[in-house]
């Protein structure tokens, strides 16, 4: 059972250069996140998406673009790549639940992405 | 708004000792409280969480964590630490105002020494 896989593991950009950080997961979630982990920041939650071909803005979304063509893949991308995007990029994916409580299932995360930008 | 804090960027302990990581929050509705731990280089797993009900939560791998309503704390806690329980531990919350928001602190790296 393989989780939440992304891909690639690392990565090195030049400044304006773009890519793609992919994310797929099997367990049949409804809801997949991007964060980004800077030292002494925590996580920091990008975009996020509650069902196949829905995504929403988290609180840094500038600069990033996501979708969600398939449930099970959820993409990152960086369309012109700053310095200020380096970091490990982390996709999660949680289960949907029915009433009040649906944003408590525990998030499953990846192994994460590590971007630097030079 | 919601946010949350955790004041030590490492705690230290011995092995056998009793371990605390703090975690205190801020929220404008009612929280929702996690405890999440990094390995390095791996993402971070889930520990526990409290949602209602009583306040001694437990979790994975021994751990617990005690929700303080009046001190906005929800300080992760191990009655005997290993040395395997060395990595980072996060605390997150979210509010019933933030939708699927959820906020984390900045890390506390806890190091266990034999």
């Amino acid at each position: 059972n393989a989780g939440v896989t992304q891909t690639p593991k690392f990565r090195v950009l030049k400044t304006g250069q773009s890519m793609t950080l992919l994310c797929a997961q099997d367990m049949n979630h409804e809801y997949m996140y991007w964060y980004r982990q800077d030292p002494g920041m925590g996580l920091r939650l990008i975009h996020y998406s509650v069902g196949e071909g829905t995504t929403a803005k988290g609180e840094v979304p500038d600069g990033y673009n996501v979708s969600r063509l398939k449930k099970q893949n959820f993409l990152l991308g960086l369309e012109s790549a700053a310095p200020s995007q380096t970091s490990v990029y982390f996709c999660a994916s949680s289960q949907a639940a029915t009433g009040t409580r649906s944003y408590n299932s525990p998030l499953h995360f990846g192994n994460g992405t590590r971007l630097t930008v030079t | 708004a919601q946010s949350v804090a955790q004041p030590e960027d490492q705690v230290n302990v011995a092995e056998g000792n009793p371990l605390t990581v703090k975690c205190t929050y801020s929220v404008s509705g009612n929280p929702y409280l996690f405890w999440y731990v990094q390995y390095p280089n791996r993402g971070l797993q889930f520990l526990l969480k409290y949602i209602t009900g009583d306040n001694l939560v437990k979790g994975s791998y021994g751990f617990e964590a005690e929700f303080n309503k009046s001190q906005t704390s929800f300080h992760l806690k191990k009655p005997s630490a290993l040395v395997s329980d060395s990595a980072l531990y996060f605390c997150a919350v979210r509010d019933d105002n933030a939708g699927n928001m959820l906020t984390f602190g900045g890390g506390t790296r806890l190091m266990v020494k034999p």
